[in-house]
C-alpha cells in the first residue's frame, strides 16, 4: 500500500516568516510530487511540482526533493495570512498512470 | 470559460436511497477521478477513467458506482450499499500527456 505521511497540524508562524512543511512517501520509485493549496470548504489547487532532486523555486515558494531520503517539502517565503490554508502533498505512482497518492495534509496558519 | 462544474453543491441521502453527483468539464481533458474527503484527511481515491467508456476502482470503490459514456461527463452514483456517505466529493480531470489536475468545486454529501 503507497503512503503519502504529513503532519496535520496546525502549523503556525507569524506574518513574514517562513512556513515549512514536509511529506514522506513510501514508494521508492515514485517520479512526480505536487503541493496543492486548498482553502477551507474550497478545492485544491496545485501550486508546485517537482520531478528532480534539489530545489524548484516560483516566487516565493520552494518545493525541495530528496529522493533518497524519500522526502519532498514546501518552503513559503515571506508568510501572509492569505497563505492560511491546508497544504496537499501528492506523490504519482510510477510507471506513467498518473493516479496520484495524497497526504492528509497539513494546516498552515499565518498570524499577522 | 472552460472549467469542470460539480453539481448540486450540497446534497442530503435519506437511509437506503442511491444520490448521483454530477461532474461535467468542457477543458476536452481525457482523463477523469472521483475522490473523497473526510474531515481532516486527505482525498482519497474512488474511480478514474482514463478514455470514454473505460473506468477503474480506485481505493475505496465500495459502494459508488460510475459511468463514462461521454468525455465530458463522469457521474458518481452513491448507492445505498455506502454506509457511511457523509464526506465532501471532488471531481477532477487530467489533459492527456499531462500530471496536473483540475479540480472542481465540490459537493457536500451529508446523510439525513
Amino acid at each position: 500500500q503507497k503512503e503519502v505521511e504529513q503532519n496535520s497540524g496546525p502549523l503556525s508562524v507569524p506574518e513574514g516568516a517562513i512556513a515549512s512543511l514536509n511529506c514522506t512517501y513510501s514508494d521508492r520509485g515514485s517520479q512526480s510530487f505536487f503541493w496543492y493549496r486548498q482553502y477551507s470548504g474550497k478545492s485544491p489547487e496545485l501550486i508546485m511540482f517537482i520531478y528532480s532532486n534539489g530545489d524548484k523555486e516560483d516566487g516565493r515558494f520552494t518545493a525541495q526533493l530528496n529522493k533518497a531520503s524519500q522526502y519532498v517539502s514546501l518552503l513559503i517565503r515571506d508568510s501572509q495570512p492569505s497563505d492560511s490554508a491546508t497544504y496537499l502533498c501528492a506523490v504519482n505512482e510510477p510507471g506513467g498512470s498518473y493516479i496520484p497518492t495524497f497526504g492528509r495534509g497539513t494546516s498552515l496558519i499565518v498570524h499577522p | 470559460d472552460g472549467g469542470i462544474t460539480q453539481s448540486p453543491k450540497y446534497l442530503f441521502r435519506k437511509e437506503g436511497q442511491n444520490v448521483t453527483l454530477s461532474c461535467e468539464q468542457n477543458l476536452n481533458h481525457d482523463a477523469m477521478y472521483w475522490y473523497r474527503q473526510d474531515p481532516g484527511q486527505g482525498l482519497r481515491l474512488i474511480y478514474y477513467s482514463q478514455i470514454v467508456n473505460d473506468f477503474q476502482k480506485g481505493d475505496i470503490a465500495e459502494g459508488y458506482s460510475v459511468s463514462r459514456e461521454k468525455k465530458e461527463s463522469f457521474p458518481l452514483t452513491v448507492t445505498s450499499a455506502q454506509k457511511n456517505p457523509t464526506a465532501f466529493y471532488l471531481c477532477a480531470s487530467r489533459s492527456a500527456g499531462t500530471e496536473k489536475l483540475f479540480f472542481g468545486s465540490g459537493t457536500q454529501l451529508s446523510v439525513l
